[in-house]
């Protein structure tokens, strides 16, 4: 198994460029999640999802989309990118309320 | 909601000391705690974590963590360190029984372990 995978591992843009940060997990896990981490402030959830086709918003949602058209892949998407999301983004996946597995994370430096 | 407190932000020790990363949470109903480390550019793996049962529980690479519910803690200890504990940890709590799957993080303790 492969866990859960993040591509890309690092990713430079301009401010107003859009992109999106890919996520797929091979564990069948119902639960997706997205995370930023930034220095100071733990792990914030952007948004997440308890299966396909149904997604919802964490504490930091603003400027962020997702879908869930597969139990695998949970893509977020950065519409109209900022220098606040300069972050770490990562991807999480669990079955119901046990554990989270985490992806290697995404660097992402908006200039 | 929830919420996690770690209580402190950087804790240096020397190499073979003990140590103890405090965490306390709040919530309204059971829980589920963990905790998570997170080495150098890397992503987040789990230490150890309580869903039921014995209070005391044991994780990887020699660390346990006591779940206290009269004292909503759930502090991690290990009596001797190395300097390859040297990491960022992470104890976050879930809703027991929840069908949202959301995890809570407190700030994060840096460990770092001195020769």
């Amino acid at each position: 198994n492969a866990g859960v995978t993040q591509t890309p591992k690092f990713q430079v843009l301009k401010t107003g460029q859009s992109m999106t940060l890919q996520c797929a997990q091979d564990m069948n896990h119902e639960y997706m999640s997205w995370y930023r981490q930034d220095p100071g402030m733990g792990l914030r959830l952007i948004h997440y999802s308890v299966g396909a086709g149904i997604t919802d918003q964490g504490e930091v949602p603003n400027g962020y989309n997702v879908s869930r058209s597969t139990t695998e892949d949970f893509p977020l998407r950065l519409l109209s990118a900022a220098p606040s999301q300069t972050s770490v983004y990562f991807c999480a996946s669990s079955y119901r309320d046990d554990t989270q597995y985490f992806g290697p994370g995404t660097r992402l430096t908006v200039l | 909601a929830q919420s996690v407190t770690q209580l402190d932000s950087q804790v240096p020790v020397f190499e073979e000391a003990p140590v103890e990363l405090r965490c306390n949470y709040s919530s309204s109903v059971s829980v589920y705690l963990f905790w998570y480390v997170q080495y150098p550019n890397q992503g987040l793996q789990l230490l150890l974590k309580y869903l039921s049962g014995s209070t005391l529980v044991k994780g990887i690479n020699g660390f346990e963590a006591e779940f206290n519910k009269s004292q909503t803690s759930f502090h991690l200890r290990k009596p001797s360190v190395h300097i390859s504990d040297t990491a960022e940890y992470f104890c976050a709590v879930s809703d027991r029984g929840s069908t949202l799957g959301r995890l809570y993080f407190g700030r994060g303790t840096q460990l770092t372990v001195w020769p």
